[in-house]
């Protein structure tokens, strides 16, 4: 069972419509989520990091929110350079563990 | 401040083979993870380290081995090479490990293909 789950697994918009992603998560003991973008052939690219529920953080376009299941990215009037992979990730307390476990990515595609 | 680096870029190998893979980590950095990236399984986690010390290890058989020099630079060797191998493979590093609360910044990885 994923202990991180992204979707939709991929998304399609056009430029200017706005749209969330959700990243599920069924870990005990949350320390962070994480959202990356990634490019295609590059690393992943750090978003943001949220702690606690009802914790939310904004950077330009993009806005991530967190429940205590689950965070969502907020994507308001995308333009084409927003398409990439997002990666939602979580580090959890468990055996002394900090290392983060990742969703599988949600690759949006924004039509001009 | 530079980011992180990761050498080499690209990696031709042949089953059987091993492989050495570097890491330098942000300047300031103590911390740094490796991670293995394909297209079916997506990021997994490999192994952490800190002050030249594994501190963590993901579920990768024993032929994944890595190590932290002094400077904080670290490297990965992968032995006797499968086809499966074959990945996209990331380097992060945070400012201590001790803090769970710290970003990863991640490298521009290394692409090997094993033939």
């Amino acid at each position: 069972e994923d202990q991180v789950t992204q979707s939709p697994e991929a998304l399609r918009l056009q430029e200017g419509e706005s749209s969330s992603l959700n990243c599920s998560y069924t870990v005990s003991g949350l320390r962070g989520l994480f959202w990356y973008r990634q490019d295609p052939g590059k690393g992943p690219e750090f978003l943001f990091t949220l702690y606690s529920a009802g914790e939310e953080k904004e950077k330009e376009r993009l806005k991530a929110t967190l429940t205590k299941k689950e965070s969502f990215l907020h994507i308001t009037a995308p333009k084409p350079e927003d398409s990439a992979t997002y990666l939602c990730a979580v580090r959890y307390s468990g055996a002394g563990s900090y290392q983060l476990t990742f969703g599988k990515g949600t690759k949006l595609s924004v039509i001009p | 401040k530079a980011g992180v680096t990761q050498t080499p870029r690209y990696l031709i190998k042949t089953r059987g083979q091993q492989v050495t893979l570097s890491c330098s980590p942000i300047s300031g950095h103590r911390s740094v993870s490796w991670y293995q990236q394909t297209p079916g399984q997506g990021l997994q986690f490999l192994f952490e380290y800190f002050s030249e010390t594994q501190r963590n290890k993901g579920n990768f058989p024993g032929r994944f081995s890595g190590r932290q020099f002094s400077n904080s630079r670290s490297e990965m060797n992968v032995s006797t090479l499968e086809l499966g191998d074959s990945a996209l493979y990331l380097c992060a590093s945070s400012l201590i490990l001790a803090n769970p609360y710290n970003e990863q910044f991640f490298g521009p990885g290394t692409r090997l293909t094993v033939l």
